[in-house]
């Protein structure tokens, strides 16, 4: 199967802290998007980016970035000077031409006051 | 826009009882996911259609479950009978479909489901 990997299950920093959270992905196709997904303890899924397969370039959000290597098969996700806010469940996601999404298992973030 | 709509947000049922979770996607939206949630297993694509027909239900779980589609406004995910591992959040999304596949998907805010 062509999984999405998220290696990290949780993660532990202290407000302020940079932290990357780890995405790799397999793919047979040469076109295909990656995903990033939030899920804070409230419960909803809630969309952050998008990047599609002919689009290396990192790209970055006020305090978020992500880091798209297609050598490498990553799609990482950079949060700079964390907020307790941040605390949730962030998933990776991949889409092929056939429809089908496939989620990582996520990592679970705490950012400690 | 509304956004996705499911219904109930929260089912608490017996073992053997059937269970209905139904999902209003986004209005023009053509494709449809059903997603289950659990601790151990994350986010499972369980099936899903493209213009009210479904295209890939190898993840439904097994004959238990089934869904369905009737108009481009409303979808059913059924459980019958419903066993305690079936407890889990389950989601809906929509997405434009068709040649959009670049569009991210829209989720509902999910049925918290548990049987006893």
């Amino acid at each position: 199967a062509q999984k999405v990997t998220q290696a990290q299950t949780e993660i532990s920093v202290v407000e302020k802290e940079d932290v990357t959270l780890d995405c790799v992905y397999e793919t047979r196709d040469t076109t295909y998007y990656l995903f990033w997904y939030k899920q804070p303890p409230s419960g909803e899924l809630v969309f952050l980016i998008r990047r599609n397969s002919f689009d290396e370039q990192n790209e970055i959000s006020g305090r978020y970035s992500w880091n798209f290597q297609k050598s490498t098969s990553s799609f990482n996700f950079t949060i700079t000077a964390s907020q307790v806010v941040d605390s949730a469940v962030y998933f990776c996601a991949r889409r092929n031409r056939d429809d089908k999404i496939i989620f990582g298992k996520g990592t679970r973030l705490h950012i400690l006051p | 826009d509304a956004g996705v709509i499911q219904s109930p947000r929260h089912e608490v049922t017996e073992m053997g009882q059937e269970v209905t979770l139904r999902c209003k996607p986004i209005s023009g939206h053509n494709s449809l996911f059903w997603y289950r949630q659990t601790m151990m297993r994350g986010l499972e694509l369980l099936i899903y259609f493209n213009n009210n027909v479904p295209i890939d239900d190898s993840g439904m779980p097994e004959d238990r479950f089934s869904a369905k589609m009737p108009n481009a406004s409303f979808s059913t995910l059924k459980i019958q009978p419903s066993e305690p591992r079936d407890s889990a959040v389950y989601f809906c999304a929509s997405s434009p479909g068709g040649n959009s596949y670049n569009s991210p998907l829209h989720f509902g805010n999910g049925t918290r489901l548990t049987v006893t």
